[in-house]
């Protein structure tokens, strides 16, 4: 899984209570991602970010938020307002030129009790 | 908006046959196509990708893909199967967002069992 790790592997949450998970790359990388995945789904995009104090939207980001005020460091905040929270979620970092592929973290399992 | 359709939820072949994992593509453009692979709740692995030239790509574990542009395919071959490729596999195309970004665009992954 290259430079990203990822934590906790597994969460438990009780619902109504945010939760953050956590993704640190020590690969100098520009961009860093966070992605969701559903059985039969594949990986939808919650947020990414290109560069450090700047971050967008992907394609399922309602109920997320998250933050990038260090290079290495990209954590995702499940918030109380997502729906259906529970999820893989795998987050990934990649150089900044746009053909160069993606390295991914282990992936934390969130479970909403 | 590009996209890669991935047309089989799984694929099953025997430990030592040729395998094939399909994907399609619909881009405007030059594709920027991707391979990766999924071990049971590990992260992805890049295996490899299609940027230019020529159209078979080679890549890891003796994993190679074809690109061809007449047919829009961009399948994942391998001449003989092991039982330890059994994972998931995603098909990846790079796809411009709004804002001018460049972001992967995944296929909803094909399963693969290899039978011993």
């Amino acid at each position: 899984d290259g430079g990203i790790t990822q934590s906790p592997k597994y969460l438990f949450r009780k619902e109504g209570q945010n939760v953050t998970l956590s993704c640190e790359q020590n690969l100098n990388h520009d961009a860093m991602y966070w992605y969701r995945q559903d059985p039969g789904q594949g990986l939808r995009l919650i947020y990414y970010s290109q560069i450090v104090n700047d971050f967008q939207k992907g394609d399922i980001a309602e109920g997320y938020s998250v933050s990038r005020e260090k290079k290495e460091s990209f954590p995702l905040t499940v918030t109380s307002a997502q729906k259906n929270p529970t999820a893989f979620y795998l987050c990934a970092s990649a150089p900044q030129s746009s053909d160069n592929e993606q390295f991914f973290g282990p992936g934390t399992r969130l479970t909403v009790l | 908006a590009q996209s890669v359709a991935q047309p089989e939820d799984q694929v099953n072949v025997a430990e030592g046959n040729p395998l094939t994992v399909k994907c399609t593509y619909s881009v405007s453009g030059n594709p920027y196509l991707f391979w990766y692979v999924q071990y049971p709740n590990r992260g992805l692995q890049f295996l490899l990708k299609y940027i230019t030239g020529d159209n078979l790509v080679k890549g890891s574990y003796g994993f190679e893909a074809e690109f061809n542009k007449s047919q829009t395919s961009f399948h994942l071959k391998k001449p003989s199967a092991l039982v330890s490729d059994s994972a998931l596999y995603f098909c990846a195309v790079r796809d411009r967002r709004s804002g001018g970004s460049y972001i992967p665009t995944f296929g909803r992954g094909t399963s693969l069992i290899v039978h011993p």
